[in-house]
């Protein structure tokens, strides 16, 4: 149980170009999601926090106008980069979670973004 | 605040133990553990919400704190699937935007 999907896991395209990266909650209904990006051999650093039918919640230091994040219903989130720069290759994985602080998050596969 | 974890990297022959170690500076609303395998998805291992709380298995467990500043995860008799990086995940807040602060990870090597 508690499966994640995260697609596409690999993305390569040219600078400029608008990338959109889905989060599926596979068997369970996913109330909050959240979005990480990760560098290599780093830690996780979190992007936004997300609530079905709510605008996210970014946190400081990322332009919400640069990452789009949607969360329209219980089982999918999705987050655009838009207008993609080769500043923005790295590693994006999503998170899920039902109920509050006190459960998991389940993490998807990530999706490797590379710009050219 | 990022919590900070000890030690960075740790090298272990099959059937060693580990100490992985996680603190903060301030008091926690709880503390996630994960294991991370290159070019995979975090796995979720376990959460600590008390102070002094134990939890987990014969193999794998952790422990918080009284004062809920630090917490330490435990790998007895290690077996080579343990090999990956351990990141202590925190969360200081309740509401809003909640999720987790995460340490940089130790890296942990299993040799046979």
């Amino acid at each position: 149980g508690a499966v994640v999907s995260q697609h596409p896991s690999r993305v390569i395209c040219k600078s400029g170009t608008s990338v959109k990266i889905e989060c599926r909650s596979l068997d369970f209904q996913a109330t909050t999601m959240f979005w990480y990006r990760q560098f290599p051999k780093k830690s996780l650093m979190l992007m936004a926090t997300s609530n079905e039918g709510s605008k996210a919640t970014y946190e400081q230091g990322v332009e919400k106008d640069k990452f789009l994040i949607n969360h329209a219903s219980l089982t999918l989130s999705t987050l655009t980069v838009t207008s993609a720069h080769p500043e923005d290759s790295s590693f994006y994985i999503c998170s899920a979670r039902t109920g509050g602080p006190n459960q998991p998050q389940h993490f998807g596969d990530g999706t490797r973004l590379s710009i050219l | 605040q990022q919590p900070v974890q000890s030690p960075q990297a740790v090298i272990l022959r099959e059937g060693e133990d580990a100490v992985i170690n996680c603190s903060s500076s301030k008091a926690l609303y709880s503390v996630h553990w994960y294991r991370q395998k290159h070019g995979e998805a975090p796995v979720f291992l376990m959460i600590l919400l008390k102070g002094g709380e134990q939890k987990g298995h014969e193999k794998i467990s952790a422990s918080f704190n009284e004062k809920k500043q630090q917490s330490s995860l435990y790998l007895t008799a290690s077996q080579l699937s343990y090999s990956g990086t351990y990141f202590c995940g925190t969360h200081e807040r309740r509401g809003g935007a909640d999720g987790l602060t995460f340490g940089k990870g130790t890296h942990l090597i299993i040799q046979p």
